[in-house]
């Protein structure tokens, strides 16, 4: 069936450096969604990207979507402590439910 | 307007008990899905419900059940728990197909002892 893998598991920065979180499907996707766990809270969505190719940015955030649409990332310009958390990515599948990757860890330290 | 509601937040239960976890979706939203989430797994889905039917299941036993009423609030049952139930239990509601937009509850964490 449809898996969805992230890499890397962790990653443990200092404050200011950039991080990147990569998600890749075994199938072709409709469209790949983001969310971010802060530790001891839920998961929040953050986007969905549709289209082959797509860039969208959020502040210091910038998310991608592969031309193929299997593979997308999620990139952190200057990671601030707030941004610690587990950020999963999230594709479709066919019988309408939503696959989660199991997240990269973000641990940043002052 | 309320975002959604997972009750009770803590649970603590011992071996061989059921329990019930109850979610009440965004006012509107018809598709309500539950996962389980361990630390080693991630976020495991369990089933997904939509006007009143089970619309998908994941591949949990079937002691793993749940259920939809009219006004789209879902429980969930877990019976004769095992250790290995323990996790946080978290729903999430979508407008009408799971696999759209979900907005989780704050999830119930499930202790067996």
């Amino acid at each position: 069936g449809q898996q969805v893998m992230q890499i890397p598991q962790y990653q443990h920065v200092q404050e200011g450096e950039d991080f990147t979180t990569y998600c890749n499907s075994s199938t072709t996707l409709s469209n790949i969604q983001w969310y971010k766990q802060r530790p001891g809270g839920h998961p929040v969505f953050l986007i969905q990207l549709v289209k082959s190719g797509e860039v969208k940015k959020q502040k210091r955030l910038t998310f991608q979507f592969g031309e193929a649409k299997k593979n997308s990332s999620l990139h952190i310009t200057a990671t601030q402590t707030t941004d610690v958390g587990t950020y999963f990515c999230a594709g479709p599948r066919e019988d309408s439910t939503l696959t989660f990757g199991k997240g990269t860890m973000l641990l940043v330290s002052p | 307007k309320a975002g959604v509601t997972q009750t009770p937040r803590y649970l603590i239960k011992t071996r061989g008990q059921q329990v019930t976890l109850s979610c009440s979706p965004i006012s509107g939203h018809r598709s309500v899905s539950w996962y389980q989430q361990t630390p080693g797994q991630g976020l495991q889905f369990l089933f997904e419900y939509f006007s009143e039917t089970q619309r998908n299941k994941g591949n949990f036993p079937g002691r793993f059940s749940g259920r939809q009423f009219s006004n789209s609030r879902s429980e969930m049952n877990v019976s004769t728990l095992e250790l290995g139930d323990s996790a946080l239990y978290l729903c999430a509601s979508s407008f009408d197909r799971a696999n759209t937009e979900a907005f989780f509850g704050q999830g119930t964490r499930l202790t067996v002892v």
